[in-house]
């Protein structure tokens, strides 16, 4: 089984709608991180998330992490059409503290807003 | 705001041969990384580089794959004899004295 797995695999949506993706993971969670990806390009980082029921927002973007369930979710209000891309979550679920540790992708969730 | 960089953008190369994909971390991060992405699939690590030597390694990067820090700002990754399957996006990663992982924009190898 994979050591982070992103749910749902894609997703479309009406331009206006909420939407939320999950990200589970196997192993404890020292730092989760969110990205956005467009096919193909590079990484932009989105969120880190690195306390235990932290919960951060840009602009519409929120992220939480629920360290009790080794979960991030990240939520889309009021989705619009600059928000479609493939979202990925990279957990740092390393031993090592103070930095220095790799992450670990999930498999990420392709976005589509329809108008 | 700093930001990782990474030469060439696109790299086109004949089986067999060797590539220098080449990356400038950001000036004050002490950690650096490699990790690629075939196109379709997940993210994965390659190689952590600290204090010039190899912290961690995974099993993709063999005898094949090297990394440098040749004078203190640049951050290289050598693939000696290219094979189809390298051909993918390359990311490099710095970070600083803690969890944050910077990405540069990558660099697309294509093997022929």
């Amino acid at each position: 089984s994979q050591e982070l797995e992103q749910s749902p695999q894609s997703l479309i949506v009406q331009e206006g709608k909420n939407l939320t993706i999950n990200c589970t993971s196997s192993k404890t969670l020292y730092g989760l991180y969110w990205y956005k990806q467009k096919y193909g390009e590079g990484l932009i980082f989105l969120m880190m998330l690195q306390k235990g029921g932290e919960e951060k927002s840009h602009e519409k973007i929120t992220a939480k992490l629920d360290e009790k369930k080794q979960q991030s979710s990240l939520h889309i209000t009021a989705s619009q059409p600059s928000h479609a891309g493939i979202y990925l979550c990279g957990a740092d679920i390393g031993r090592l503290t103070g930095g220095g540790n790799k992450l670990t992708f999930g498999t990420g969730t392709q976005l589509k807003v329809e108008l | 705001e700093p930001e990782v960089t990474q030469t060439p953008s696109h790299q086109v190369t004949q089986m067999g041969q060797e590539v220098i994909l080449r990356c400038v971390p950001i000036s004050n991060h002490l950690y650096f990384y490699w990790y690629r992405q075939i196109l379709g699939q997940k993210v994965e690590f390659l190689v952590s580089f600290y204090n010039n030597e190899i912290s961690e390694k995974s099993e993709i990067f063999d005898d094949q794959f090297s990394v440098e820090r040749p004078d203190g700002s640049n951050f290289t990754l050598k693939i000696r004899s290219t094979k189809l399957e390298d051909s993918a996006m390359y990311f490099c990663a710095s970070t600083p004295f803690g969890p944050s992982q910077y990405f540069g924009p990558g660099t697309r190898l294509t093997v022929l």
